[in-house]
């Protein structure tokens, strides 16, 4: 069973800093599976990047997704207030095996 | 535009069925491809994959949760369906439906594209 580990788990950033989220596979997983998504404070998550890299439809090109192997990490360049959420990883390993980090909060 | 709302009580009694039911706007539930999906969040806490249905009834469970869980789709009401038996406090949590589409860029890959706005639903006597 693939484990997601999401560093760190709280991170405090002014807007126009840049953001660096970290996703840590327990095992080597395919980059095409792994997605990022965005969730507010009471709302439903939002799909950022799938593919690790590829920006969902509507998403600004300061969200970058990067890596591969074990190693995954979502950049958003020039945070904006909105930005502002909670950064959740998820890899695909099959019909029965969605897995989700932990999750990390960005805040102000 | 793609809609998506849960609906159900919020409130179960310790042993009993959980029942929460997603009613799909402005996309068909029969769409070819098209996969439906429950995910619940903990309060606080992260998100958890429970099960996916096809419009032909097919369907694929967190094995977790597998012995405990049945999805179901009525295609004519273009809705979807879950129930959890036997539940705990540990199953209080919002639950979400969302769609899955399968994006293809080499390989089909999923992406929870839509979502529900969630339903809380805690288990208390």
């Amino acid at each position: 069973e693939i484990v997601l580990t999401q560093s760190p788990d709280t991170l405090s950033l002014s807007p126009g800093n840049r953001a660096t989220l970290s996703c840590r596979a327990s095992e080597s997983i395919s980059s095409t599976y792994l997605a990022w998504y965005q969730q507010k404070h009471g709302q439903a998550p939002r799909l950022l990047i799938f593919g690790a890299s590829t920006r969902a439809t509507g998403i600004p090109d300061r969200f970058t997704g990067s890596g591969s192997g074990t190693d995954f990490t979502l950049t958003i360049n020039r945070l904006e207030p909105e930005d502002f959420a909670v950064y959740y990883c998820q890899w695909y390993g099959g019909s029965t095996e969605y897995t989700f980090g932990q999750g990390t909060k960005l805040q102000i | 535009q793609v809609q998506l709302q849960e609906s159900g009580p919020g409130l179960v009694k310790p042993s009993q069925t959980l029942s929460l039911t997603c009613s799909v706007v402005g996309a068909s539930i029969s769409t070819r491809g098209d996969y439906w999906t429950w995910v619940r969040q903990h309060p606080g806490k992260g998100l958890e994959w429970i099960g996916n249905i096809y419009h032909t009834g097919t369907t694929y469970y967190n094995p977790s949760l597998e012995s405990r869980i049945t999805i179901s789709v009525d295609t004519s009401r273009n809705h979807f369906s879950l129930k959890l038996d036997s539940v705990t406090a540990a199953d209080t949590a919002i639950y979400y439906c969302a769609r899955v589409r399968f994006h293809f860029s080499g390989q089909l890959v999923p992406l929870f594209d839509y979502w529900g706005q969630g339903a809380l639903v805690t288990v208390s006597s």
